[in-house]
């Protein structure tokens, strides 16, 4: 049982590059997140969907996109990367129903993206 | 603002026992959450807390108190695996999770 997975684990990549980071859940939980986590900080909210079909902007939602079109896929987009979107960026999940309800987070591991 | 406040580092024996803070401000409350996060990995979820009192898990215990914007997570007989960061977040009245800055708990022997 996988869980969550993201992909790719670590990526460098130039300022001014398009990057998608890929998640893919086999939960079939309704609801999934994607966090930065920076030093210092705690995880801050990039975009998040309760449903196949629907997305939200959380804290942090400039420069970045996703979208959801099936239950397990949640990839996050970044349009032209610049060097402030350097972090570790986590793809989480919950079995929730209504919006933000949500009992226990699954995390996947993670994705470091170092932009230059 | 909503501010989740706990300590940045902690330091602590084996086989002891030691309980790390969390304070927070937020706009309304659906519950407290403890995660626990191995360096380079993903945070795993511990505790979640949405009435006062304690909550028992094995070696790991978790408190809230509503009125006083406080919680704590308790660690018994502390294991050098033990050693992670310990991130508290909060639900708030959109149910949307606050997250503290996490807490570095070092064990030593």
């Amino acid at each position: 049982i996988a869980g969550i997975t993201q992909a790719p684990t670590s990526q460098i990549l130039a300022a001014g590059r398009r990057m998608t980071l890929r998640c893919t859940q086999d939960m079939r939980h309704n609801a999934m997140y994607w966090y930065r986590q920076d030093l210092g900080l705690g995880l801050r909210l990039i975009h998040y969907s309760n449903t196949a079909g629907t997305t939200g902007k959380g804290e942090v939602p400039d420069g970045y996109s996703v979208s959801r079109a099936n239950t397990d896929d949640f990839p996050l987009t970044l349009a032209s990367a610049v060097p402030s979107q350097t972090s570790v960026y986590f793809c989480a999940s919950s079995d929730s129903s209504t919006e933000f309800t949500t009992g226990e987070l699954f995390f996947g591991e993670g994705s470091r993206l170092t932009v230059l | 603002g909503q501010n989740i406040d706990q300590p940045t580092e902690m330091t602590a024996t084996e086989g002891a026992i030691v309980q790390i803070n969390c304070t927070y401000q937020t706009s309304g409350f659906n519950g407290l959450f403890w995660y626990q996060q191995h360096a380079g990995e993903a945070p795993t979820f511990l505790s979640y807390n949405v009435l006062d009192g304690l909550e028992e898990k094995g070696r790991f215990s978790s408190f809230l108190s509503r009125s006083k914007g406080y919680s704590y997570l308790l660690l018994k007989e502390l294991q050098m695996k033990d050693s992670a960061s310990y991130l508290c977040a909060v639900m708030d009245s959109n149910y949307q999770l606050i997250w503290g800055a996490g807490t570095k708990l070092i064990i030593k022997p």
